[in-house]
């Protein structure tokens, strides 16, 4: 398999429930982020992670807690979540953190997340 | 504050036609500006870039235009097909030196009618 595999494809949990998002990036990539999209915004980036260290926290609440056990595996952990957390979750990869001139990223399928 | 933005959030145009989506910037110092294209229920895929440093870049049926002095580029599909239809991204670059993370705008809805 090749390129950013995320799983599952789609979560729907309850406001009490704890639920793991998965990425997984076949590119030899050593920055991996998440990305939130709601519908008719623009992407918001959440977390980085750069060599499995994160370097940037974009005021995301706690209740969603990354974590990189290596450059290859991405989980964002998801704990007593609200109604408004529901949307895309995307996952990407690039070769480096910060991106260098002419470099782009890479995206998974993301998870659509529905918050009862 | 939004440092990058597509005022217009959806576009249809007929099959054959050019369709032109529009991206807008605050921050004078971006220097590399790309375009992704999404599918519903896929991730955005990259599309087309172009560096400051050109007013124009073209891959087969599709051209970026920048205009730095406006703070303006365009991407531009001739001639458009039914399969183009999806949700286009504009994303701009930092220059080295700064955070470097990309930023997006909020994306267009591009509908090509056959």
């Amino acid at each position: 398999e090749t390129g950013v595999t995320q799983t599952p494809r789609h979560l729907v949990m309850g406001m009490t429930n704890k639920k793991s998002l998965k990425c997984e990036q076949h590119l030899g990539h050593n920055a991996m982020y998440w990305y939130k999209q709601s519908a008719k915004k623009p992407l918001e980036l959440m977390f980085v992670y750069s060599l499995e260290e994160r370097v940037e926290n974009n005021s995301v609440p706690s209740r969603f807690s990354p974590e990189c056990p290596n450059s290859s595996h991405l989980f964002l952990h998801l704990h007593t979540l609200q109604p408004e957390d529901s949307a895309l979750y995307l996952c990407a990869s690039s070769q480096e953190s910060p991106l260098a001139t002419n470099e782009k990223l890479f995206f998974g399928s993301g998870t659509q997340l529905s918050v009862l | 504050d939004q440092q990058v933005k597509q005022n217009s959030p959806s576009l249809s145009v007929q099959e054959g036609r050019i369709s032109i989506l529009n991206c807008d910037y605050t921050n004078s110092m971006f220097d590399y500006f790309l375009w992704y294209k999404k599918y519903p229920a896929e991730g955005p895929t990259f599309l087309i870039s172009i560096s400051s440093i050109k007013d124009k870049n073209e891959d087969g049926r599709f051209t970026v235009f920048l205009n730095k002095s406006a703070k303006h580029l365009s991407l531009h599909i001739v001639p458009s097909q039914p399969g183009d239809s999806a949700v286009y991204f504009c994303a701009a670059n930092p220059p080295v030196g700064s955070a470097r993370q990309l930023t997006f705008g909020s994306g267009t809805q591009l509908t090509v009618l056959p």
